[in-house]
């Protein structure tokens, strides 16, 4: 089975710092990888995704993310970040396969921003 | 609309009523999904429909857990016999599904319904 695994559970960064959010999962065969994120009273809105191709992903916001496929790892990055990032970010991922199937999820990460 | 919608937003309820749930996907997505997110235990995964398929129950936690799906579009998850540890925020989601020789596995997240059960 899946799973993934969020190393953080909770950040507190001050304003222009760089950010760095730890996924690893566990899976043999062919996986996407997306992040996520939940800002307070919001609903989940993707940040960024993986499918194939360069491993280093662009989002919006300024994010990105970086598919290391030895590591099984997908860690997020954003060189300075804003008050406004202050939300629980999501790691997710998904077998590929002809269709659809299920995220597993990490237990997210809740990152706190200070002035 | 143009997003995933959820109703209600939020449902209190006593132990022992049943509750329905209802989630409006995404307008020609064929995929939809629900989730469960509770504290401690982040977004689980609860059922999965896609197109005429029978559907992915292998998350739904008991038997008084239930989805359908109405002409491929609208979707109810009912929990019959509600207990307290059914408290939490009950999402959907949808995505395009497999279309025209690719598949789009990016799913698309309604608000959620806050389900508490005293």
């Amino acid at each position: 089975a899946q799973s993934v695994s969020q190393h953080n559970h909770h950040v507190i960064l001050s304003e222009a710092a760089s950010l760095e959010l730890g996924c690893n999962y566990s899976y043999g065969g062919t996986v996407n990888l997306f992040w996520y994120v939940q800002y307070p009273g919001q609903h989940l809105q993707l940040l960024l995704k993986y499918f194939s191709g360069d491993p280093l992903v662009k989002g919006i916001k300024g994010f990105e993310a970086e598919f290391i496929k030895s590591k099984f790892s997908f860690n997020l990055r954003k060189p300075s970040v804003q008050w406004s990032d202050t939300a629980e970010y999501f790691c997710a991922v998904n077998r590929l396969t002809s269709g659809n199937t299920p995220l597993v999820f990490g237990k997210g990460t809740r990152l706190s921003v200070i002035a | 609309g143009a997003g995933v919608s959820q109703s209600p937003s939020n449902k209190v309820t006593e132990k022992g009523k049943d509750v329905e749930l209802r989630c409006d996907p995404i307008s020609g997505h064929t995929a939809l999904y629900w989730y469960r997110q509770s504290l401690g235990q982040g977004l689980e995964f609860l059922i999965y429909f896609q197109g005429n398929s029978a559907p992915d129950k292998s998350g739904l936690p008991s038997d008084r857990f239930s989805a359908e799906r109405t002409g491929g579009s609208v979707s109810t998850l009912t929990i019959q016999r509600t207990q307290q540890e059914d408290s939490a925020v009950y999402l959907c989601a949808s995505s395009l599904g497999w279309i025209s020789g690719r598949h789009s596995n990016e799913q698309f997240f309604g608000p959620g319904t806050r389900l508490t059960v005293l």
